[in-house]
């Protein structure tokens, strides 16, 4: 199984400043016939499911801001929010779609300092 | 716009079957190009992946070993939708479960979630 290791576990930022989330898998995610990492960030809110940010490690999702950003290749990813705002906070998990069993990292929670 | 609807039991007692039904819109469940998970989510265990079905010139199951031996997924294709049957369920098996579109070339795709309760 691949394992996902976010951190840190949670993230207190203020108000316009970076925030940043990395997630780590035990094995490359890498798919070199169609040079794709097959990662995706998600956003969750109380009582919502996860909501798509990021897939691809990089291509954000048609409507979510662009201060959220996705990089990474391998193993090593980053989730980026480059200016946090109110409606962010949140936890955040990173996913593998590589291979069966999908897994997800442990999620990140972000909150406003 | 690919949507995913749930519905199924929220309250089940200890040994009963959890019986979910996921109905696609905007997409095939045969389609050659996309794979339909089941999820779920609990503050033991976090997001953990049940079950995948997918169609490539055949019918594809995956599951977790976590599972193995008590869960079946199954497509529709008639009505396109898919569905979940997790037996002898235990306390343990109390989530939120989602249904999923998860594959490589198709952005993935959640349901609003079902909450399950087990217990006596």
């Amino acid at each position: 199984d691949i394992v996902m290791t976010q951190s840190p576990d949670s993230l207190a930022v203020s108000l316009g400043e970076r925030a940043t989330i990395n997630c780590k898998s035990s094995q490359s995610v890498f798919h070199y016939s169609d040079n794709k990492n097959y990662v995706v960030w998600y956003q969750q809110k109380a009582e919502q499911p996860p909501k798509l940010l990021i897939y691809w490690a990089s291509t954000r999702e048609s409507g979510v801001p662009d201060r959220f950003s996705g990089s990474g290749s391998g193993t090593d990813f980053t989730l980026t929010i480059s200016s946090l705002q109110a409606e962010d906070v949140a936890v955040y998990y990173c996913q593998q779609h590589y291979s069966t069993p999908l897994t997800f990292g442990g999620g990140t929670k972000v909150e406003i300092k | 716009q690919v949507q995913l609807q749930q519905s199924g039991p929220g309250l089940l007692r200890p040994s009963q079957t959890l019986s979910l039904t996921c109905v696609i819109s905007g997409d095939s469940v045969s389609s050659n190009s996309a794979a339909w998970s089941w999820i779920r989510q609990s503050p033991s265990r976090g997001l953990e992946w049940l079950a995948r079905t997918y169609y490539r010139s055949k019918w594809n199951y995956d599951y977790a070993v976590s599972v193995r031996g008590r869960i079946t997924i199954s497509p529709d294709t008639s009505k396109n939708q898919f569905s979940l049957q997790l037996n002898s369920v235990t306390p343990e098996d109390t989530a939120v479960y989602y249904c999923a579109r998860i594959s490589f070339n198709t952005t993935p795709v959640w349901g609003q979630g079902t909450m399950v309760s087990v217990s006596s």
